[in-house]
């Protein structure tokens, strides 16, 4: 079965500072999969994806995610957090052969500090 | 390319009455997905229809739901006899389905439900 574990519930960092959320997944297969974004009252938003087409994959807003094969792992990263960076993150898991649905994590929330 | 739109944005309900919402995917998408969100928690599967046809449920949707996508265009997804526990934030997506992937899922801003 596939699913998706966010190790940290919450991460705060300072402003300028590098961020780290965390996500390991379990797949029987190639997985699909990808961070989103929800700001409050706001709808979830696309950061980046893995497909196999790259082991590094860059995102919006200065965001990046390695996929580690041996470590079953998907780590979201930026070198420099913004204020704006605030926001409860999602690591996800694209089930191809299950019509694409996605599973998602239990979502990691990012604090800025000044 | 407007995105998705769901409507209403909120709807307060009593217990036992029955809700209908709206979703109207990216045009030319051919899957649409329902998902449920309660609070701290990363949204859940509940369908997904390519095109008109309805082709997974999760378990999570129990009899008193129904969603359907008439003419594979906008879905609507009705909730019978409401439940306190049915209060959650209800998402919908889309994506142009490619074979043998799982495709980027746009999603709408979502229809809160609160159930009193």
């Amino acid at each position: 079965a596939q699913s998706v574990t966010q190790l940290d519930s919450h991460v705060s960092v300072s402003e300028g500072t590098p961020v780290l959320l965390r996500c390991n997944y379990s797949s029987s297969y190639s997985p699909s999969l990808f961070w989103y974004v929800q700001h409050p009252n706001k709808g979830l938003q696309l950061l980046l994806k893995y497909t196999s087409a790259a082991t590094l994959v860059k995102g919006i807003n200065g965001f990046e995610a390695e996929f580690k094969k041996s470590e079953t792992s998907f780590h979201l990263t930026k070198p420099s957090a913004h204020m704006s960076d605030a926001a409860e993150y999602f690591c996800v898991v694209g089930i191809y052969n299950q019509g694409g649905k996605l599973i998602f994590g239990q979502g990691t929330e990012l604090s800025v500090k000044p | 390319d407007t995105g998705v739109s769901q409507d209403p944005r909120h709807k307060i309900t009593k217990r036992g009455q029955n809700v209908t919402f709206r979703c109207d995917p990216i045009s030319e998408h051919n899957r649409l997905y329902w998902y449920r969100q309660t609070l701290g928690q990363g949204p859940e599967f509940l369908t997904y229809f390519q095109n008109e046809a309805q082709l997974e449920k999760s378990r999570l949707l129990s009899d008193r739901f129904s969603a359907e996508r008439p003419k594979g265009s906008f879905s609507t997804l009705e909730i019978q006899r409401t439940e306190q526990g049915d209060s959650a934030m209800y998402l919908c997506a889309s994506s142009l389905a490619r074979v043998r992937r799982a495709d980027t899922q746009y999603f709408g801003p979502g229809t809160r439900l609160t159930v009193l």
